[in-house]
């Protein structure tokens, strides 16, 4: 089975910086997806960004970019120039392409809740 | 184009009670998944259903059960509830099979259970 492990539970960042979360991932497939996902106090979860493991270049979404080592199972979320919108709690989430019982199934980390100071 | 919808969005039961919450996935959407998010679990799968079949199930007891209909308008189902069931249950629709599409989350529903 697989595993996501987001090692910091909490994060702090200044407005205008840039802070990185970090995300493990345990599996034994070679073929999956990658995701952060972003959870305002709101609750409703937005995916920040998208990685397909197959893909050597790192994703970007405009301040949003990621440091995809397949080899070594990590998959970390850098936000640039943080704005005070940003904060929330984010996870780190692994879906497997192998299909099967990997249908519709996003394995999450624990999440990491992110606070921006002005 | 509407995002999805879950009601109730807030449900209060007592033990051994059960209870139905629904889910209405954005339009086109055949794909539904359900989670269950807790402080200290966090956030897993509970079902997956794409064209009214379940294709994946997680690790749950019996008492959590689900269906999708033809429009794909899913519930889950949840009987005997106990006091551990009290969680905050998201469901998230994508296109087709999640995974190469993305899944939107609708605003959840928050059940306690007393």
């Amino acid at each position: 089975a697989q595993t996501v492990t987001q090692s910091q539970p909490e994060m702090s960042v200044q407005e205008a910086e840039t802070v990185t979360l970090s995300c493990t991932y345990d599996t034994s497939e070679s073929d999956y997806y990658l995701f952060w996902y972003k959870q305002p106090p709101s609750r409703q979860m937005i995916l920040v960004i998208r990685q397909e493991a197959y893909k050597q270049q790192n994703a970007t979404e405009n301040r949003f970019s990621v440091n995809f080592q397949k080899a070594a199972k990590s998959f970390s979320l850098k936000i640039s120039d943080s704005q005070l919108g940003d904060a929330a709690m984010y996870f780190c989430a692994y879906h497997s392409n192998a299909g099967g019982t990997s249908y519709g199934k996003l394995t999450f980390g624990q999440g990491t809740i992110l606070t921006v100071h002005p | 184009k509407a995002g999805v919808t879950q009601t109730p969005r807030y449900l209060i039961k007592t033990r051994g009670q059960q209870v139905t919450l629904s889910c209405s996935p954005i339009s086109g959407h055949r794909s539904v998944s359900w989670y269950q998010q807790t402080p200290g679990q966090g956030l897993q799968f509970l079902f997956e259903y794409f064209s009214e079949t379940q294709r994946n199930k997680g690790n749950f007891p019996g008492r959590f059960s689900g269906r999708q209909f033809s429009n794909s308008r899913s519930e889950m189902n949840v009987s005997t509830l106990e006091l551990g069931d009290s969680a905050l249950y998201l469901c998230a629709s994508s296109y087709g099979l999640a995974g190469n599409n993305e899944q939107f989350f609708g605003p959840g529903t928050r059940l306690t259970v007393l």
